[in-house]
């Protein structure tokens, strides 16, 4: 069974602090991992992926995430925080079986990232 | 522009009465899905659907039915609702030639059972 974990329901940072936002994973063959983030009264807004190739993955609003296939991690991070960060956000990883078939998601239970002005 | 859209956002209902959510995407997407949203235990994925007359079970199938006639449309269905799904219910889409495909995901449904 696939798995994520998100060990942190809330994280807090000062304006203009570096973040991170942490993430570890479990699955039976290669994972595509993603990060989404949920504003208040809002769905999901898709982040970044991770797929293969570079560790590093860059993606929306100045985001990047780590993925460490070792320690089975695919953190968060972004070099100064923003205010308007403040959210819900949501590692998931998606594991494809067979040809075309089965595309289960597991989803993290969500981290709430505060950002103090 | 492109979207999913969800119907109705919120909705209070009593124990027992039948109930349609529907699920609506207009970028042609094969893959479809479900989740409900509650506290402490993040999405978790009640159905999706690979293509047409394609379904199957996430990790929290019971109480729940879905159908997929349409490529556009998965509507989830509550035969007898039950105050344990009272929850945030999200539909997502995504294209599936690989399992990188986003997902793209509607505003939400909130139900309520009495």
């Amino acid at each position: 069974a696939q798995s994520v974990a998100q060990p942190e329901d809330q994280v807090n940072v000062a304006e203009g602090n570096p973040l991170t936002v942490k993430c570890t994973y479990s699955v039976s063959g290669n994972p595509y991992l993603f990060w989404y983030v949920q504003y208040p009264n809002r769905g999901l807004q898709f982040l970044l992926k991770y797929i293969t190739g570079d560790n590093l993955v860059k993606g929306s609003y100045g985001f990047e995430a780590e993925f460490n296939k070792s320690q089975t991690s695919f953190h968060l991070k972004k070099p100064s925080a923003l205010v308007s960060d403040s959210a819900l956000y949501f590692c998931a990883v998606r594991v494809q079986r067979g040809s075309g078939g089965y595309q289960k998601v597991t989803f993290g239970i969500g981290t709430k990232l505060q950002v103090i002005p | 522009e492109a979207q999913v859209t969800q119907n109705p956002r919120y909705l209070i209902t009593v124990t027992g009465k039948k109930l349609t959510v529907t699920c609506s995407q207009n970028m042609n997407h094969e893959y479809m899905s479900w989740y409900r949203q509650d506290p402490g235990l993040g999405l978790r994925q009640i159905y999706y659907s690979m293509n047409v007359e394609v379904t199957d079970k996430g990790d929290v199938p019971e109480g729940y039915k879905v159908s997929r006639k349409e490529k556009r449309n998965f509507p989830l269905i509550l035969e007898s609702p039950s105050p344990n799904q009272t929850s945030l219910y999200f539909c997502a889409s995504s294209l599936i030639q690989t399992s990188t495909d986003t997902q793209y995901f509607g505003p939400g449904t909130r139900l309520t059972v009495l």
